[in-house]
């Protein structure tokens, strides 16, 4: 597609429900960035792949984050059993093969655990 | 990890000023870009700048290397630049992610 797609813009969950956030990258990028953004702070790198494979996930802040990119393009965020402290805005991002690492945004996915 | 400081932290301008925003960082970059997020959240990528100096119609930016700088011009400033700039660097060229700044708030009031 022409940009990075993120849906659902918003979600409202309860405490102690799983959400699943989607992202689909722009078409021909082979990496894919997540990042977490608290109110009145900057994006905080959670995971990255390139393609399908996993290469950093060193910012996920406990095992009830989880994501994955089955076929590299589509990449979903899963976050279980969700905590008011997990809301925040999700944002993706993905950039191109070639040259650096230029990376274009999603509008985010904004996440509000009650 | 590489830490990254931006300043002003906020600041508030009237419509057709100019102003310049900085950035600060810990370490060595070979990765450093500028990003506008828009009042809907949207993050704008402005320039990829690792060093020298860019220019893209009011906007303009340079990165100091060796002195662990980057400086951020905006000139002849309009509402519409209202928002958060932030600056993120990465040591990496490639594919490493990509470290934030706090931002700088820019309001432009008419």
């Amino acid at each position: 597609g022409a940009g990075v797609s993120q849906s659902p813009r918003y979600k409202v969950a309860k405490r102690g429900q799983d959400v699943a956030l989607r992202c689909d990258p722009i078409s021909g990028h082979v990496s894919l960035f997540w990042y977490q953004q608290a109110l009145g702070q900057g994006p905080e790198f959670l995971t990255y792949f390139q393609n399908e494979a996993q290469l950093d996930k060193s910012g996920l802040p406990s095992d009830r984050f989880f994501a994955e990119r089955p076929e590299g393009s589509v990449s979903t965020l899963k976050i279980q059993r969700t905590q008011q402290e997990d809301s925040a805005v999700y944002l993706c991002a993905s950039s191109s093969p070639r040259g650096a690492n230029v990376l274009t945004f999603g509008a985010g996915s904004r996440l509000t655990v009650l | 990890g590489i830490q990254v400081e931006q300043s002003p932290p906020d600041l508030i301008l009237q419509e057709g000023a100019n102003s310049t925003l900085r950035c600060n960082f810990s370490d060595s970059v070979n990765n450093l870009q500028w990003f506008h997020q828009n009042p809907w959240g949207q993050l704008i990528n402005l320039f990829y700048i690792p060093s020298g100096t860019k220019q893209n119609g009011r906007l303009s930016a340079t990165t100091v290397a060796t002195e662990r700088y980057s400086l951020l011009y905006i000139s002849s400033s309009q509402t519409t630049d209202s928002g958060v700039y932030f600056c993120a660097v990465a040591r990496n060229s490639g594919n490493t992610p990509l470290v934030f700044g706090k931002g700088t708030r820019l309001s432009v009031i008419a």
